[in-house]
């Protein structure tokens, strides 16, 4: 079965400093991987997707990046964070079927 | 570009009564409408998929409709019970939005014991 994990669970960073989040898919080749935010009551803003490896299509214009350097491993970087980088990023991934399967998600807090 | 509407204010019901939640959308219709159930601190939950030329699905005690004219979905829970609680997101698929789906803010349901 699939499984997809995310790490760290929570982080609390300053502002300015740089930021990296993974996530990992098991037991699927070639998903279509997806970085959402959620800020405090809000709904999922689409950050970034990717539809094989080191393709990568950003939704947002901000101080964040994204890579997949392998096929089941998506990777979330800002080199300085903003306060309003605050918030819960889930990954997610895609098959050929319809629904998106979330991970646990990472709760980011820059003070 | 596309706009998704849920009601952003709580809906609070009685358990054993009906929940229905909205999502409307406004442009042109989406080739299908996904429902998603969220518990605080977790990762949305798929529940449910309704495509353009589907008026409604059924699965257990959930419920979804999807009127194309009024622009509409609805979601319904029976038999409504405390365990129901949590937020629900819409998510809409255009055939021209490549591979994204993109979700609405949720409405977040409280059943009352």
């Amino acid at each position: 079965s699939q499984t997809i994990h995310q790490w760290p669970a929570t982080l609390v960073q300053p502002v300015g400093s740089p930021l990296s989040l993974e996530c990992t898919v098991e037991g699927t080749s070639n998903p279509n991987l997806y970085w959402y935010r959620q800020a405090a009551g809000r709904g999922l803003q689409l950050l970034f997707y990717s539809v094989g490896i080191g393709q990568i299509s950003s939704e947002v214009p901000q101080n964040l990046s994204a890579s997949r350097p392998q096929d089941r491993q998506f990777i979330l970087s800002s080199k300085k964070l903003l306060l309003s980088d605050s918030g819960f990023y889930l990954c997610a991934w895609k098959l050929w079927g319809d629904e998106q399967f979330f991970g646990p998600g990472t709760r980011l807090t820059v003070l | 570009s596309q706009k998704i509407e849920q009601n952003s204010e709580a809906l609070n019901i009685q358990e054993g009564k009906t929940a229905t939640l909205t999502c409307n959308y406004t442009n042109y219709s989406p080739a299908y409408l996904q429902w998603y159930r969220q518990d605080p601190g977790r990762g949305p939950v798929f529940l449910l998929l309704i495509r353009e030329n589907e008026k409604e699905k059924r699965k257990e005690r959930l419920k979804v409709t999807f009127d194309t004219t009024l622009k509409q979905s609805l979601f319904h829970i029976t038999a409504s019970q405390p365990a129901d609680s949590a937020t629900y997101l819409c998510a809409l698929y255009w055939m021209d939005s490549s591979y994204k789906l993109i979700f609405g803010s949720g409405t977040r349901l409280l059943v009352r014991p």
